[in-house]
This record gives C-alpha cells, sequence and structure tokens, in this order.
C-alpha cells in the first residue's frame, strides 16, 4: 500500500512476555519514529531513525525496550519482559526529510494506525 | 530541551463558530511548527506546517499563527462543522531531528 503499515493492529500479552511490533513505512521515506501513547495522553517520543545515522534512543523509558530498522526500511520495536504500564498504543511514522526545511513538506510526518498492545 | 504545551482541556464550540487552539513551546524558536489532526484510534493526520519566518499560513478553513515573541502558535478553524470533532495536536523538532507533540487539544463542535 501507499501508507505506513504496523502489525499486529491489536495485542493481549501477558505480563513478563515479550513483543515485537512491526512497521513498514512508505517507500523511500528516510525517517522513521516510534512513538507512545497512552489512553487520552498525548505522544511520547520512543525512538527516531534517519538514513544510515545511528538511531536517536532517547526517548526509549527502559532497556527493555529496543528497536531495529533493517535495510533502511521495515523497523521492528521490541518490548522484553512486558509490564502493566507498557499498555499503550505504539504509533510508527515516517517522513521523507526530518528536521530540516528541505523544501515543501519538510518535516511532515505520515502515520500508521498504530498497534495497540495490551498486557494482562 | 523544548516542549510543548496544548490545553488539555476540551473545546466545545457551536457549528458555524471560529474553534481557536493554543500551542506553546517552552524554550528557543523552532524553526517550524506543525498540526495533525487525529480521530479515535487512528493515527494522526497532517494538516498545516508554518516556518519561523511565516506570521499566518491557511488552507481552505484552517488558518496557523506563529508569534515567536509570545512562543505561540495558534490554530484556528472557522465556519466549524461537526465534522471538524476531533484532537488537534501540535509538534516541533527538538534537537533537530526529532518531531515532539504535545498532549493536544479535543475539540467538540456541536450541530
Amino acid at each position: 500500500g501507499a501508507g505506513v503499515s504496523q502489525s499486529p493492529s491489536n495485542k493481549v500479552t501477558e505480563k513478563g512476555k515479550d513483543v515485537e511490533l512491526r512497521c513498514d513505512p512508505i517507500s523511500g521515506h528516510t525517517a522513521l519514529y516510534w512513538y507512545r501513547q497512552s489512553l487520552g495522553q498525548g505522544l511520547e517520543f520512543l525512538i527516531y531513525f534517519q538514513g544510515n545515522s545511528a538511531p536517536d534512543k532517547s526517548g526509549l523509558p527502559s532497556d527493555r525496550f529496543s528497536a531495529e530498522r533493517t535495510g533502511g526500511s521495515v523497523s521492528t520495536l521490541t518490548i522484553q519482559r512486558t509490564q502493566q504500564e507498557d499498555s499503550a498504543v505504539y504509533l510508527c511514522a515516517s517522513s521523507l526529510i526530518s528536521g530540516g526545511l528541505a523544501g515543501r513538506g519538510a518535516g511532515e510526518l505520515f502515520f500508521g494506525e498504530g498497534s495497540r498492545l495490551t498486557v494482562l | 530541551s523544548q516542549k510543548i504545551e496544548q490545553n488539555s482541556e476540551a473545546l466545545n464550540i457551536q457549528e458555524g463558530k471560529t474553534a481557536t487552539l493554543t500551542c506553546n513551546y517552552t524554550n528557543y524558536s523552532p524553526a517550524y511548527l506543525q498540526w495533525y489532526r487525529q480521530d479515535p484510534g487512528r493515527g494522526p493526520v497532517f494538516l498545516l506546517l508554518i516556518r519561523e519566518n511565516e506570521k499566518e499560513k491557511r488552507k481552505e478553513r484552517l488558518k496557523v499563527t506563529f508569534d515567536t515573541t509570545l512562543k505561540q502558535s495558534l490554530f484556528h478553524i472557522t465556519a466549524s462543522q461537526p465534522a471538524d470533532s476531533a484532537t488537534y495536536l501540535c509538534a516541533t523538532i527538538d534537537g533537530g531531528f526529532k518531531t515532539i507533540f504535545g498532549a493536544g487539544t479535543r475539540l467538540f463542535v456541536k450541530a
């Protein structure tokens, strides 16, 4: 498809299990973001990938969270030993150009529909 | 680091009126501010971007302003409709490479 694709759309897991969330960005987009959104809250920045640069992991809440982006395209967010407070919607976004004003639409993020994670 | 502040209280207005939402940033003047719309259960959708050197930007019934003195952006929806009911998010860049968001303001437009 033409948009950002995320899977699974819903995930229910038991406390202590590991989960993997997948994001397939728009083809050609060099920047990829992960955000977390708890019920009724704003978007909490988690991690950012830009081309071949080292990712900005400054938003990851603990070492149980990790993410990788293979081949500059698909990204996987992994949460190990899940806790109930990890329950949230995890949103992925991609962007053609990030952090600059290189032209029309610079910095515009395209979001997926999110992966809703419920930890019992 | 930069922070974005939006009024957490919901805004209720009557159809046909102008809705005005506020976004304040706390630190340095960013290169640009963005506004997104988010419907329940959906990902945010980009609406408008306004650059630091622009005072105003319009798109159909939407208008955004950028006041570097007040460290504020205002987002206006004129002739509002019930279909405009959603959460509106303000965003900007922090540190040059990451986009951060405010908590969003919920807008309810009553018919």
